[in-house]
């Protein structure tokens, strides 16, 4: 199986664009899809991006991700942060039907 | 409106054996291309996938667990069964169930809850 490491933490003022990675140890990030999950403290996970770079409706355009082949990472970048985005953000793939989470990172948003 | 909700012990001794049921509403389990996963998050951990059933009766388990881990379906009452042997305190987190599409991608769509498991004798 493979791994998908993110960074533990981020930190970013309000306004500013964050951008966090999440990459993949073996195997083509390409291969397969990448989803981007918000969870705020005491709650359940929710979807901010699937399939690489899709918004589920209510999600405000202020999320995007993409892949990057070259470094063979996926990125969640957050634009206009808001103090209300501050949470832990974790990517997830998978293959041969196994799943895969990335460790998360904690968005600070000070 | 797809809702899903997570039912157990909360609390295990170790060694037993922990029995979760999932109950859904709002899709079916019959339908191609749907399925279940569950997932555990450990206080102040990552999360964790566990296992995945889908609309075909297949299973699909994570490969560091899967000698201890079941799941099961009941179509009839919209429930998905997991069952996991041999608990330790290292298991005690929160499991959650999600709603999965498998439409050339594997995707938690819908979560439940949560249930807390906590694993001391």
């Amino acid at each position: 199986n493979f791994m998908l490491t993110q960074p533990h933490s981020v930190s970013e003022s309000p306004g500013k664009t964050v951008t966090i990675s999440c990459t993949r140890s073996s195997g083509s990030i390409a291969s397969n899809y990448v989803q981007w999950y918000q969870q705020r403290p005491g709650s359940a996970p929710t979807t901010v991006i699937y399939e690489d770079n899709q918004r589920p409706s209510g999600v405000p355009d202020r999320f995007s991700g993409s892949i990057d082949s070259s470094s063979n990472s996926a990125s969640l970048t957050i634009s206009g942060l808001k103090t209300e985005d501050e949470a832990d953000y974790y990517c997830q793939s998978y293959d041969s039907s196994i799943v895969v989470f990335g460790g998360g990172t904690k968005l600070t948003v000070l | 409106q797809v809702t899903l909700r997570e039912s157990g012990p909360a609390l295990v001794k170790p060694t037993q054996t922990l029995t979760l049921t999932c109950t859904f509403s709002g899709f079916s389990l019959s339908t191609s291309g749907m399925c279940v996963s569950w997932i555990r998050q450990p206080p102040g951990k990552a999360l964790e996938w566990l296992a995945l059933i889908d609309w075909d009766d297949d299973k699909y388990y994570s490969t560091s667990l899967k000698t201890r881990l079941t799941i099961s379906k009941d179509t009839s009452k919209n429930q998905v069964v997991l069952t996991m042997t041999n608990m330790d305190p290292v298991d005690t987190a929160t499991y959650y169930c999600a709603r999965t599409t498998a439409a050339g991608n594997y995707y938690f769509d819908y979560w439940g809850q949560g249930t807390l498991v906590t694993v001391s004798s």
